[in-house]
């Protein structure tokens, strides 16, 4: 089966722009979370997706958002772009949440900020 | 404050060792996982563990949760070059939602 796509791989943008990233899950998979992974920090957790309800969130400020669609894709939205948002952005999917024994990763979006 | 330390940081073996990466927290944790992340992937997912004391088998690798769920940790038997990447344990927790440990780099030599 096919699986986490991500898109874009590779953004560029300028400090003070807005991004969004888009996640699509493995077909059937309801949950979808988001992830920020920096060499500094490690991986960290954004928010998770349910059914197109945001169900948990990580300790981001409120320039970083998400939505899911009714088909579970998933946006992810940074408003006012900071130099410190460049990372690598990663998305999961999984049947019932990020605990899940099957849960999938894509690739990520390297986003660098200028 | 890191909720999951991981340890070693590092580590660089040839191959045929053993070795034991250490996932340690003070907090209760409902469940662990650990992952593996190559360069330019994202992580996958290894094991997860749900049961204090819980010990699981992936051909060379041991996986144990400690008994008060706080701590983890993985064994790898005669290390092979393709086990070299990030290891990664995570731990969901109510109060915590979902925390990442710092990371343990892994280096096998051929």
């Amino acid at each position: 089966k096919a699986g986490v796509t991500q898109t874009p791989r590779y953004l560029i943008k300028t400090r003070g722009q807005q991004v969004t990233l888009s996640c699509s899950p493995i077909s059937g998979h309801r949950s979808v979370s988001w992830y920020q992974q920096t060499p500094g920090q490690g991986l960290q957790f954004l928010f998770e997706y349910f059914s197109e309800t945001q169900r948990n969130k990580g300790n981001f400020p409120g320039r970083f958002s998400g939505r899911q669609f009714s088909n579970s894709r998933s946006e992810m939205n940074v408003s006012t772009l900071e130099l410190g948002d460049s990372a690598l952005y990663l998305c999961a999917s999984s049947l019932s949440g990020p605990w899940d024994t099957e849960a999938f990763f894509g690739q990520g979006t390297r986003l660098t900020v200028v | 404050t890191q909720l999951l330390e991981q340890s070693p940081q590092f580590l660089s073996i040839q191959e045929g060792e053993n070795l034991t990466v250490y996932c340690n927290s003070s907090s209760v944790f409902s469940s662990l996982q650990w992952y593996r992340q190559e360069p330019g992937e994202g992580p996958v997912l290894l094991v997860t563990v749900v049961t204090g004391g819980e010990v699981k088998k992936l051909k060379r690798l041991t996986f144990q949760f400690g008994d008060a769920r706080k701590d983890s940790s993985l064994h790898i038997t005669a290390a092979q070059p393709g086990d070299t990447g990030l290891y990664l344990c995570a731990g969901t927790s109510g109060t915590y939602k979902y925390i990442f440990g710092t990371g343990t780099r892994l280096k096998v030599l051929a």
